[in-house]
């Protein structure tokens, strides 16, 4: 068992570039989720999905976020026109889900994201 | 909606010290509460959990007890090291109509030698 993966470990972009982030869930697991951290803000959900249905992107910021879940065993994050502000740790976790089998969540290692 | 309050933002300590970490939460019914840990470079991952009133979860010397009537799971440890040195975070999580877990806004914890 891998855990979960998540690439590039670190990415460095333009002011107005275009970044996208991968997620690779643990084999098996049904949840994944994206979260965003900083030093000011902590840790910020994003988004989730479940059975590669997103369910909740109720911390996403609507305009230059997007995630997809094409297959089981990948998630992508784009950030469209990265800004300054964009630059975190993002966090990519995967959770077996089903009722009754609930909520301990598996992160990867994160992206650092720097935008100059 | 559910909520986590965690009081420290740091916690400065010296080894062998006593530590407390304290998390409120805000949620009907019994969610299963949860403390996580985060080293440097790495995601958070599970320390333990508890799903009932006055359960103790506990692991690596670390403990705490869910406690409905103050709705509060607080951390602790009698004797810290300092490779405890790290961010824990408090949380929150449900079965029924949601994966979502509500997490606290972490504690940072330096041990010092």
């Amino acid at each position: 068992n891998a855990g979960v993966i998540q690439t590039p470990r670190h990415k460095v972009t333009g002011k107005g570039q275009e970044a996208t982030l991968w997620c690779e869930p643990i084999s098996g697991h049904s949840a994944v989720f994206w979260y965003r951290q900083t030093i000011v803000q902590g840790l910020e959900f994003l988004t989730y999905f479940r059975n590669q249905a997103p369910i909740d992107d109720s911390g996403m910021p609507k305009e230059r976020f997007s995630a997809q879940m094409p297959n089981q065993s990948h998630s992508t994050l784009k950030i469209q026109s990265t800004q300054p502000q964009d630059s975190a740790v993002y966090l990519c976790a995967s959770s077996p889900g089903g009722e009754g089998n609930y909520a301990e969540q598996f992160f990867g290692p994160g992206t650092r994201l720097t935008v100059l | 909606g559910d909520s986590v309050t965690q009081t420290e933002g740091q916690v400065a300590l010296s080894e062998e010290d006593f530590l407390t970490i304290h998390c409120n939460y805000s949620a009907s019914g019994y969610p299963t509460l949860f403390w996580y840990v985060q080293y440097p470079g790495e995601g958070p991952q599970l320390l333990f959990r508890a799903s009932r009133d006055k359960e103790k979860g506990s692991s690596r010397g670390f403990e705490a007890t869910y406690d409905k009537g103050t709705t509060s799971f607080h951390l602790r440890k009698a004797s810290v090291q300092e490779s405890d040195s790290a961010v824990y975070y408090c949380a929150l999580g449900r079965s029924s109509n949601t994966d979502k877990v509500v997490f606290g806004t972490g504690t940072r914890l330096q041990v010092s030698p």
